[in-house]
């Protein structure tokens, strides 16, 4: 079955970077899309960005411009997000996703289990 | 940039009632271009319906998504125990492109 598998719980002090992994099993890596949607503590979903594992194009939000760096190993079927010069509003949970169809670029489905990143000093 | 205002942001309900969860745009949008998900606690939220009103995969048919417009809803015509949890509408705008969440509606058990 198609899951996704993300790396383990984080603490990192304000201004440091944090990479979260995310591995792919049970479907072709390259023909989908991951995206990375944050949720801070009692809130709301934010979407991050995406890459194309395939040709490794990445698109991210405003918000996280110059901060984030999403990259994908095609030879391990996983993909990376790291998030630098870190606050400690964004302490969250970030999650990667799959996009429903090959090649498109919408509707998260399935989604990892989650990655704890917290940011204190 | 669209905004998306759900209503109610917390709903009472029994188990056997009948759901009804609003997503208003700021702006008229494309039904392809809208999502529900359902999120339980300490859990990845889930896709429930995508392109306004088509149901993902496994998900049972007491799961509805109509609206068109401005205007979309979410209904759930038997709410079962495993229903209780926060939903999020969701806009993919192509332009730039961009995904935006609603705030989210936590249903809860009367």
């Amino acid at each position: 079955q198609v899951q996704l598998v993300q790396s383990g719980a984080e603490v990192k002090k304000p201004g440091a970077s944090v990479k979260v992994s995310c591995k792919a099993s049970g479907y072709t890596f390259i023909d989908y899309y991951i995206h990375w949607v944050r949720q801070a503590p009692g809130q709301g979903l934010e979407w991050v960005g995406w890459i194309n594992p395939n040709s490794g194009a990445t698109n991210y939000a405003q918000k996280f411009q110059g901060r984030v760096t999403m990259t994908g190993d095609t030879s391990i079927s996983t993909a990376y997000m790291e998030l630098s010069s870190l606050r400690p509003d964004d302490t969250a949970v970030y999650y990667c996703a799959r996009v429903l169809i090959p090649r498109a670029q919408r509707w998260f489905d399935p989604w990892g289990q989650g990655t704890l990143v917290t940011v204190s000093s | 940039e669209i905004v998306l205002t759900q209503s109610p942001g917390t709903m009472s309900l029994s188990p056997g009632e009948r759901a009804t969860l609003s997503c208003r745009s700021s702006q008229t949008v494309s039904r392809n271009n809208l999502a529900w998900y359902q999120q339980k606690p300490g859990q990845a939220p889930r896709l429930l319906i995508y392109d306004a009103s088509s149901r993902a995969t496994g998900i049972p048919d007491r799961f509805t998504g109509s609206g068109s417009g401005t205007d979309f809803t979410l209904t759930i015509s038997r709410l079962e125990p495993e229903d209780f949890a926060v939903y999020y509408c969701q806009h993919y705008g192509s332009s730039s492109p961009t995904y935006t969440f609603g705030q989210g509606t936590k249903l809860e058990i009367k």
